[in-house]
C-alpha cells in the first residue's frame, strides 16, 4: 500500500529536549515536504527535499533542522524545542510534475511544556 | 510570494449545493489544487485544474479561470460527512510544488 508514515503520532515533551520526528515513504518520490498547521493558521511549510541531500527552507524554518540522506526518509528534527513549537506536523511527499498530487502523513502532535 | 484568499467559514445544510471560492495571485501559475482536510487528518487529494473550465467528478466540482486568478470547489448534494476544510493550493512562481490557502471550514447541518 502506497503511503506516508511517520513516528511518533503524539509526543509531549519538555522544552529544550533534542526530538526526532521519523517521515518514511514507499512511493519513491524525489519531492518531501514538512508543515506545521496552527489554529486560524493553515498548513504552513517547514523545510522541503527535492532529492537526495537537496534540502531547502520554507516559510517558517526557524528551530528546526531536516536531513534526507535516503530517497524514502526525511526527518524533522527539534534540536531545542520550545512551546511555540507546540503543533501539529504533517510530513508530504509527491511528483514534481504538473499535476501530481502530495500525499499526506497522519499527522504528528506535538505538546512541549 | 503567493497570495491565496478563502473564506474562513461556510455552513449549508445536508443535500443543498455550496459554491467555496478561492482567489489567488501568483506569478509563473502552473495549476490548481483543491484538498479536503477532516479535523484532525492529513489533508487529501479532491482536485486538479490547469486548463480553464470546469472538472467534474462525481458530487464535487473544481472550476479554473487563470486569467482572473480564480477557482471554485462546487459539492452538490452536501452530505454531513463533508464537514471538513477545503484548501486551495495554487502552483505557482514557476514551481509545480503547490502552496496551501488557510482553508475554508465547511460545517453541514441536517
Amino acid at each position: 500500500e502506497a503511503q506516508v508514515t511517520q513516528n511518533p503520532r503524539y509526543l509531549i515533551t519538555v522544552t529544550g529536549k533534542k526530538l526526532t520526528v521519523t517521515c518514511s515513504q514507499n512511493m519513491n518520490h524525489e519531492y518531501m515536504s514538512w508543515y506545521r498547521q496552527d489554529p486560524g493558521l493553515g498548513l504552513r511549510q517547514i523545510y522541503y527535499s527535492m532529492n537526495v541531500e537537496v534540502t531547502d527552507k520554507g516559510d517558517v524554518p526557524e528551530g528546526y533542522k531536516v536531513s534526507r540522506k535516503e530517497k524514502r526518509n526525511f526527518p524533522l528534527i527539534l534540536e531545542s524545542p520550545s512551546p511555540n513549537q507546540t503543533s501539529l506536523y504533517f510530513c508530504a511527499s509527491g511528483g514534481t510534475g504538473g499535476g501530481e498530487t502530495q500525499y499526506f502523513g497522519p499527522g504528528t502532535r506535538l505538546l512541549v511544556l | 510570494g503567493q497570495n491565496i484568499d478563502q473564506p474562513t467559514e461556510m455552513t449549508a445544510t445536508e443535500g443543498a449545493i455550496v459554491q467555496i471560492n478561492c482567489t489567488y495571485q501568483t506569478s509563473g501559475f502552473n495549476g490548481l489544487f483543491w484538498y479536503q482536510q477532516h479535523a484532525g487528518e492529513a489533508p487529501t487529494f479532491l482536485s486538479y485544474n490547469v486548463l480553464d473550465g470546469l472538472e467534474e467528478k462525481g458530487r464535487f466540482s473544481s472550476f479554473l479561470s487563470r486569467s482572473k486568478g480564480y477557482s471554485y470547489l462546487l459539492l452538490k448534494e452536501l452530505q454531513m460527512k463533508d464537514s471538513a476544510s477545503y484548501l486551495c493550493a495554487p502552483q505557482g512562481g514557476g514551481s509545480y510544488i503547490p502552496t496551501f490557502g488557510r482553508g475554508t471550514s465547511l460545517i453541514v447541518h441536517p
